[in-house]
């Protein structure tokens, strides 16, 4: 079985610092991770993933996340927080990196972003 | 290139009653997966549709059920709504070898 923990429900940072979202999974095979974001009353639309190439991973929007595996963690980070960037954000774990598995989902972190 | 549409976007039923929801899956996707999203919580994977069949199947009773029409297309039917099952439902679409693509859900109230 796989599992996410997602430390901190809620994250508040000011514009311009450091985003550091936590992410620690369980897994019983080689996973891949998935970060998403989710802004009110939208779907879910896909950060980065990690799919066992390089470890540390680039995604949209400036975001990037390292698959640690010796901590079983794949944190999301962005050096510059931007007021765009406030929302809910969802770690999600898959034994598979295509469409054939499902995805389990973290309970998400909602992150804001102070003036 | 339109992405994944659903409907209705948002719908209120009564306790005990019946709900049908729709999902278009993006152009070229052939899987399409509904997932259950509680109030403050992530997403729950409900079950996966491939060619016309349930290929995989997450913790829900059989009160939830689906179908994938030819087209690709796919329905969530959920029969006996009770309170607990109200939740943003969303739908995802896919190909094999590439990643989901998310409805922007419907949102269903049970009263």
């Amino acid at each position: 079985a796989q599992s996410v923990t997602q430390l901190g429900s809620h994250v508040s940072v000011s514009e311009g610092a450091l985003v550091l979202l936590r992410c620690n999974y369980s897994s019983s095979v080689p996973p891949y991770l998935f970060w998403y974001v989710q802004y009110p009353n939208q779907g879910l639309q896909l950060l980065l993933k990690y799919t066992s190439a390089a470890t540390l991973v680039k995604g949209i929007n400036g975001f990037e996340a390292e698959f640690k595996k010796s901590e079983t963690s794949f944190h999301l980070t962005k050096p510059s927080a931007h007021m765009s960037d406030a929302a809910e954000y969802f770690c999600a774990v898959s034994d598979r990196a295509g469409s054939a598995r499902q995805l389990t989902f973290g309970s998400g972190t909602q992150l804001t972003v102070l003036p | 290139d339109a992405g994944v549409t659903q409907s209705p976007t948002h719908l209120i039923k009564t306790r005990g009653q019946q709900v049908t929801l729709r999902c278009s899956p993006k152009s070229g996707h052939d899987t399409v997966s509904w997932y259950q999203q509680a109030l403050g919580q992530g997403p729950q994977f409900i079950f996966q549709y491939y060619e016309e069949e349930e290929r995989q199947r997450g913790n829900f009773p059989d009160r939830f059920s689906g179908h994938q029409f030819p087209n690709y297309s796919s329905e969530l039917n959920v029969n006996a709504l009770l309170l607990g099952d109200s939740a943003l439902y969303l739908c995802a679409s896919s190909l094999v070898g590439l990643g989901y693509t998310f409805g922007s859900g419907t949102r269903l109230t049970v009263v």
